[in-house]
């Protein structure tokens, strides 16, 4: 499965909006993306999922383009409490590849008052 | 409340001793997978189930055993513990083994091996 590739940190500030980027240049046409927020202390909780073009949800939206080859997390007005590691995940909709998909290091991003 | 659970949370071992940290899920999830965290860093995948009876090997198997004797359970063995095995473990479930829909992860076991 497509090697993922994030920054390794980002710095915000209280109410910007925040845009994580994730490389995924070998991703597959079956392929799709998620995305995973964790806190320190606990486990990674799932945030988003899509295919192609845009979702969104009561957390986060994730914007893919046409060629699939990066996706964008995009957290609206953050706040202190979205500090957390952000990891971009590439999965198969095959149970034959159960178990292939590997997190990267993550992106952690800093929210300042 | 639905979801994974681990226990311990914490449990401190001596080098060469043996022990099984406990993962259940209530969600009747067909895949259940066990991760470890070492400090800032990412998971990497220890093993893995896609039902019971069937395991399989991920990125770093060796010092673990598991086993899947129902679809609840999934119990991380660590056979003779070594300080390099100091790290956090997570486990975790998904409806499939294809994990489009997420995995949910359980609170983690922090071990310390001295």
């Amino acid at each position: 499965l497509a090697k993922t590739t994030q920054p390794i940190s980002m710095d915000s500030y209280e109410g910007q909006e925040v845009n994580i980027t994730c490389s995924h240049n070998n991703i597959a046409t079956n392929d799709y993306i998620t995305w995973y927020q964790q806190f320190p202390s606990q486990g990674p909780r799932f945030i988003i999922q899509g295919y192609k073009t845009k979702v969104t949800n009561e957390v986060a939206s994730l914007f893919i383009p046409a060629d699939r080859k990066s996706s964008t997390l995009s957290l609206p007005r953050v706040s202190l409490s979205d500090t957390a590691v952000y990891y971009c995940l590439v999965v198969t909709p095959s149970n034959t590849n159960a178990g292939k998909s590997t997190f990267g290091d993550g992106t952690t991003l800093t929210v300042k008052p | 409340n639905a979801g994974v659970t681990q226990t311990p949370k914490f449990q401190v071992l001596k080098t060469g001793q043996s022990m099984t940290l406990q993962c259940a899920q209530d969600m009747n999830h067909e895949y259940m997978s066990w991760y470890r965290q070492d400090p800032g860093m990412g998971l990497r995948l220890i093993h893995y189930s896609v039902g019971a009876g069937i395991t399989d090997q991920g990125e770093v198997p060796n010092g673990y055993n598991v086993s899947r004797s129902t679809t609840e359970d999934f119990p991380l063995r660590l056979l003779s513990a070594a300080p390099s095995q100091t790290s956090v473990y997570f486990c975790a479930s998904s409806r499939s083994g294809t994990a489009i829909y997420g995995y949910t992860f359980g609170s983690g076991t922090r071990l310390t091996v001295v």
